[in-house]
């Protein structure tokens, strides 16, 4: 079957860099999304991995490694507003274009 | 700018009653999705749709059913609500075409409780 793992919290400080590590296991992969979401809010999309290599948006990067079934979203110069869950996605075989979702990393920034 | 809306953010029911939760898209976009969101439990599938008329069950789809009568709108009905289905229901829709990024937009929420 689909699974994904990643860590459940992390806690960083202002100003610091956090990685969120995901690993996947799936046997038709089409690529590694990630997904922000505030406490209330509804999941946005940050980025999405389809080949190996660092893509880079602002503050925030994500890296894939298809031979290691391995991504990681790395966020830099973190500020307060980045405390939230963040979650990991690969399409799910059985459904199309739905998304399997890793059950989420919370991002806890402090002053 | 994709919008998909949710008929309500918060929602108190009764165990026993039948529960509609609509959500609309504007994008034209194929494929809606129900999503069900628990602590510790991240996202699950409940039901999914490419199509008017078209319905596929996902990972939980127990004690749920679907309709897609039109191709912007997306229902989830819960036939007899049960206090289990308390929880935040996420609906969300992609365009059909494969190869693109995989964006899936989601709506702000439902967040039911059952009695």
């Amino acid at each position: 079957g689909q699974s994904l793992e990643q860590p459940s919290e992390v806690t960083a400080v202002e100003g610091a860099i956090v990685q969120i590590n995901c690993t996947y296991q799936t046997s038709g992969f089409y690529g590694l999304s990630w997904y922000q979401q505030h406490d209330g809010g509804a999941p946005t999309f940050l980025s999405y991995n389809a080949l190996d290599g660092l893509e880079e948006t602002g503050r925030f990067s994500s890296f894939l490694s298809r031979s290691d079934s391995y991504g990681y979203l790395l966020l830099q110069e973190l500020q307060m507003k980045d405390s939230a869950s963040y979650f990991c996605a690969v399409r799910d075989e059985q459904a199309g274009t739905a998304l399997i979702f890793g059950k989420g990393t919370t991002l806890s920034v402090s002053s | 700018d994709v919008k998909v809306t949710q008929s309500s953010r918060y929602l108190v029911k009764r165990t026993g009653e039948k529960v509609f939760l609509e959500c609309v898209q504007d994008m034209d976009h194929e494929n809606m999705f129900w999503y069900r969101q628990d602590p510790g439990l991240g996202l699950r599938l409940i039901y999914f749709s490419y199509d008017v008329k078209m319905k596929e069950k996902g990972d939980i789809p127990e004690g749920y059913s679907v309709s897609r009568e039109k191709k912007e709108r997306f229902s989830l009905i819960l036939e007899s609500a049960s206090t289990n289905q308390t929880s935040m229901y996420l609906c969300a829709s992609i365009p059909s075409k494969l190869g693109e990024k995989e964006t899936q937009y989601f709506g702000p929420g439902t967040r039911l409780l059952v009695l």
